[in-house]
């Protein structure tokens, strides 16, 4: 079954530390691969996607993320975070049997200030 | 550009009842998903429209129904609700063909079911 994994559920950093948010996916097909974010109040809008080609990724916010096949993972990076990336962070594939997106379960990331 | 837009924000009904959420798509997007977010845990997908018609189903029981109208705005009728239907619910809406991955989520809905 297709299936995403996030393996932190809740991050806490201080500011400027660096970040990684570990992501792993279960399927068969082609991947595409996103990651999300949800602040606090609002909508999820997408950070980053990986369709094809160069396996890192940079999203908006200073956000990459590297693609690695061979160990299905797709991890969320920042060098350094700030106060305002305090959110929940959302992996996610996209099947294109059946037209939806298949998510992970979150790591609610707090940075204290 | 008009986003993806959600009504009401915020819903409170009785186990047993009905409800309607309602969703208008970005504009020039032709399909629309639904999700349902449980505190804590990721969208999980109900299902997609797409030319009016159901386009994909995910793992939820008939009482989730659904339509999409002529203008790709589209609704989420839940029958006989139960206290587990308590959650987000996420409309997105998508291009079809090739784009339909890149989806763009509206506010929710926050449907409290006692």
């Amino acid at each position: 079954a297709q299936s995403v994994s996030q393996h932190n559920h809740h991050v806490i950093l201080s500011e400027a530390a660096s970040l990684e948010l570990g992501c792993n996916y279960s399927y068969g097909g082609t991947v595409n691969l996103f990651w999300y974010v949800q602040y606090p109040g609002q909508h999820l809008q997408l950070l980053l996607k990986y369709f094809s080609g160069d396996p890192l990724v940079k999203g908006i916010k200073g956000f990459e993320a590297e693609f690695i096949k061979s160990k299905f993972s797709f991890n969320l990076r920042k060098p350094s975070v700030q106060w305002s990336d305090t959110a929940e962070y959302f992996c996610a594939v996209y099947s294109s049997n059946t037209g939806k997106l298949i998510f992970g379960q979150g790591t609610t990331l707090q940075v204290k200030p | 550009e008009t986003g993806v837009t959600q009504s009401p924000t915020h819903l409170i009904k009785t186990r047993g009842q009905q409800v309607t959420l309602r969703c208008s798509s970005q504009s020039g997007h032709n399909t629309v998903s639904w999700y349902q977010q449980a505190l804590g845990q990721g969208p999980q997908f109900i299902f997609q429209y797409y030319r009016e018609e159901e386009n994909g189903r995910g793992n939820f029981p008939p009482r989730f129904s659904g339509l999409q109208f002529p203008n790709y705005s589209s609704e989420l009728n839940v029958n006989a609700l139960e206290l587990d239907d308590s959650a987000l619910y996420l409309c997105a809406s998508s291009l079809s063909g090739t784009r339909t991955y890149e989806q763009y989520f509206g506010p929710g809905t926050r449907l409290t079911v006692t």
